[in-house]
């Protein structure tokens, strides 16, 4: 069962930073891209950033390119998202996401979840 | 603003048809998946490739597309069905992800 767990959310002041974590189970990790999308409260979904399989391509959505980080290890199965100089307008739930075996941008899996709060 | 536009929010009678439209010039080349988002809980991707099913989604679910629109429809919609839509697609330059804004779907 593919399971996706992140963690490292919490409340920061503006300008700060926060590292997210992202633990993958259930599939072979290094053969998917993973992606890292958002949704503040009460709003839609925002695509984050991608990377592919072997971690050595990544894109960012405009809002946060240069200061996002996303990256993997794939002997543990990690995902990270690295984010500094935030902004109030980065609060949201990040989801970590894994591509569908067609291809992204199709997702087929979703985490539950890490809440940032930049305040 | 994104680059995929849909109706904020559109309603259907409880066993009649409804079609959810998402709007692009990126959908001129890629193709759109759709996503369900109940309250409180996690998107489920319920269409990709433009039209093929993931296993476990209802059949009443389909998928099409034409020009530079993407429709999602549901044949006979359920109260279950009742949720927040989603498309997404690669952006023009085929190298990043967009979302469409959401479309609200109530069943009556």
């Amino acid at each position: 069962e593919v399971q996706l767990v992140e963690s490292g959310g919490g409340v920061v002041q503006p300008g700060g930073s926060l590292r997210l974590s992202c633990a993958a189970s259930g599939f072979t990790f290094d053969h998917y891209s993973m992606h890292w999308v958002r949704q503040a409260p009460g709003k839609g979904l925002e695509w984050v950033s991608v990377t592919n399989g072997q971690g050595g391509a990544r894109k960012y959505a405009d809002s946060v390119e240069g200061r996002f980080i996303i990256s993997r290890d794939n002997s543990k199965n990690a995902l990270y998202l690295q984010m500094k100089s935030l902004r109030s307008e980065d609060t949201a739930f990040y989801y970590c996401a894994k591509e569908h075996s067609s291809g992204w941008p199709a997702i087929d899996y979703w985490g539950r979840g890490t809440l940032v709060t930049v305040s | 603003s994104s680059e995929l536009t849909q109706d904020p929010a559109v309603s259907v009678a409880l066993g009649q048809t409804v079609t959810i439209i998402c709007q692009g010039d990126c959908l001129r080349t890629y193709s759109a998946s759709w996503y369900q988002q109940r309250p409180g809980q996690t998107p489920v991707l319920v269409m990709y490739d433009k039209n093929k099913r993931p296993s476990g989604i209802p059949d009443r679910f389909s998928g099409s597309a034409s020009g530079g629109t993407a429709s999602l429809t549901i044949t006979g919609a359920q109260a279950e069905d009742e949720a927040d839509y989603y498309c997404n697609s690669r952006d023009r330059s085929g190298s990043r992800v967009v979302f469409g804004g959401g479309t609200q779907l109530t069943v009556l």
